[in-house]
């Protein structure tokens, strides 16, 4: 497996344009998160799913956030509309079944809101 | 909000010096894992601890974890340069097995 794939690996916005994030996480793993890192505020996590079914989006910051996952193999993140304190690095993990396991870490992309 | 703190937020030392980082947690966990993130890259799991260890080994890694106190540590012996990184503890709850919270981090400093 190529492990967990998300794109773009940069993006450089407007603000109050619409911006997505995509994920693909490794097959047969059944929880996917969407984190943001900043310097102020670390790693936060933002929204999980598992089962394709979102289970707590108690970290997402604002009703301009918002994210899907159609099916198994694919997640959006999307902020619309975009602004300057946006700008972070999301990524996206993935882990199997069962407690006593690891998540897998996309590469991150990395957004700027101009 | 952040389940973990972390300390040192920083650290510096030479090749060969071993490096101690803290977390604590506030929740009754499950288990406590740690991550490594070099810088621009995503996090790389290194190793879990369940609640009923103590301690654990993986090659130069060694982890505690005292659920009393509500802390883990990480101890990378005989460091080198190339662990030079970002290291994260994550934390799994006892209620809700699916999330995984991270802390703030340490960024190590190991030079030649």
């Amino acid at each position: 497996d190529a492990g967990v794939i998300q794109s773009p690996r940069h993006e450089v916005t407007e603000m109050g344009q619409e911006v997505t994030l995509r994920c693909k996480p490794i097959s047969g793993h059944n929880s996917l998160f969407w984190y943001r890192q900043t310097m102020m505020r670390g790693l936060e996590l933002l929204i999980y799913f598992n089962n394709n079914v979102p289970i707590d989006d108690s970290g997402m910051p604002e009703d301009r956030f918002s994210a899907k996952m159609p099916n198994a193999s694919f997640s959006t993140l999307k902020i619309q509309p975009s602004e300057p304190r946006d700008s972070a690095v999301y990524f996206c993990a993935s882990r199997p079944t069962g407690s006593n396991t690891e998540a897998f870490f996309g590469q991150g992309t990395r957004l700027t809101v101009v | 909000s952040q389940q973990g703190e972390e300390d040192p937020q920083a650290l510096s030392i030479q090749e060969g010096e071993n490096a101690t980082m803290n977390c604590s947690y506030k929740t009754s966990i499950n288990n406590l894992q740690w991550y490594r993130q070099n810088s621009g890259r995503g996090l790389v799991h290194l190793i879990l601890i369940r609640s009923n260890e103590r301690e654990k080994h993986s090659g130069r890694l060694r982890v505690t974890l005292d659920t009393s106190k509500k802390s883990s540590s990480l101890l990378i012996t005989a460091s080198r340069a190339a662990d030079t990184a970002s290291y994260f503890c994550a934390t799994v709850a006892i209620i809700n097995t699916d999330k995984l919270i991270f802390g703030t981090g340490t960024r190590l400093q190991v030079f030649p």
